[in-house]
């Protein structure tokens, strides 16, 4: 099973770019890496997902190397309401009747005015 | 229109108890899930169904039973409550396994 690894915490400031990076040494070759966001008292909210090279939505981007044992979420111009815990989660993504999905253990972005 | 919904908000009961919680999702998908949030924040997958079958089934004490009446819904019965079953518990679905998660509100369970 793909165990994930992320920082903890990270602090930063309005107006910056933030790069949060999860490691998943194991991953499968059917594995997608999406991250996930989360407010206090909600449940996580979908931010993006990818399987390899780079991946780019409204409002961020993935990148993930050739050996996928790891991936960079990364927030541009991050603002005050981008404070959250933000979740790396690894695990199937088309078919497979046997799916495990492995959640990191969140990093909890500060960003300061 | 809430997209995943879940009841009751918020539980709290004696230990010994039975409780069941209710998800539903009017998404329209064919895959549902149940979370479970501990004090620390950490986010473990309990169940995964999929068209109703069952194809996630994490380490869980046998007291937790997820049932799916349809694909719009699944729920979560626990027998004989313990204190470590209070957490945060959360539904939710996508359109096929592993795809994007649309989550619920969450359930806070307290167990006194």
């Amino acid at each position: 099973l793909a165990k994930t690894t992320q920082p903890i915490s990270m602090d930063s400031y309005e107006g910056q770019e933030v790069n949060i990076t999860c490691s998943h040494n194991n991953i499968a070759t059917n594995d997608y890496i999406t991250w996930y966001q989360q407010f206090p008292s909600q449940g996580p909210r979908f931010i993006i997902q990818g399987y390899k090279t780079k991946v780019t939505n409204e409002v961020a981007s993935l990148f993930i190397p050739a050996d996928r044992k790891s991936s960079t979420l990364s927030l541009p111009r991050v603002s005050l309401s981008d404070t959250a815990v933000y979740y790396c989660l690894v695990g199937l993504y088309y078919g497979g009747s046997q799916g495990n999905l492995i959640f990191g253990k969140g990093t909890k972005l500060s960003v300061k005015p | 229109d809430t997209a995943v919904s879940q009841t009751p908000k918020y539980l709290v009961t004696q230990m010994g108890n039975d409780k069941s919680i209710k998800c539903e999702q009017n998404l329209g998908h064919d895959t549902m899930y149940w979370y479970k949030q501990d004090s620390k924040k950490f986010l473990k997958i309990m169940f995964s169904y999929n068209n109703k079958e069952l194809i996630i089934n994490e380490t869980v004490p046998n007291r937790f039973s997820p049932k799916s009446p349809d694909k719009a819904h699944l729920n979560l019965h626990i027998n004989s409550l313990e204190l470590g079953d209070s957490a945060v518990y959360f539904c939710a679905s996508s359109q096929y396994p592993g795809g994007e998660q649309f989550f619920g509100p969450g359930t806070r369970l307290t167990v006194l």
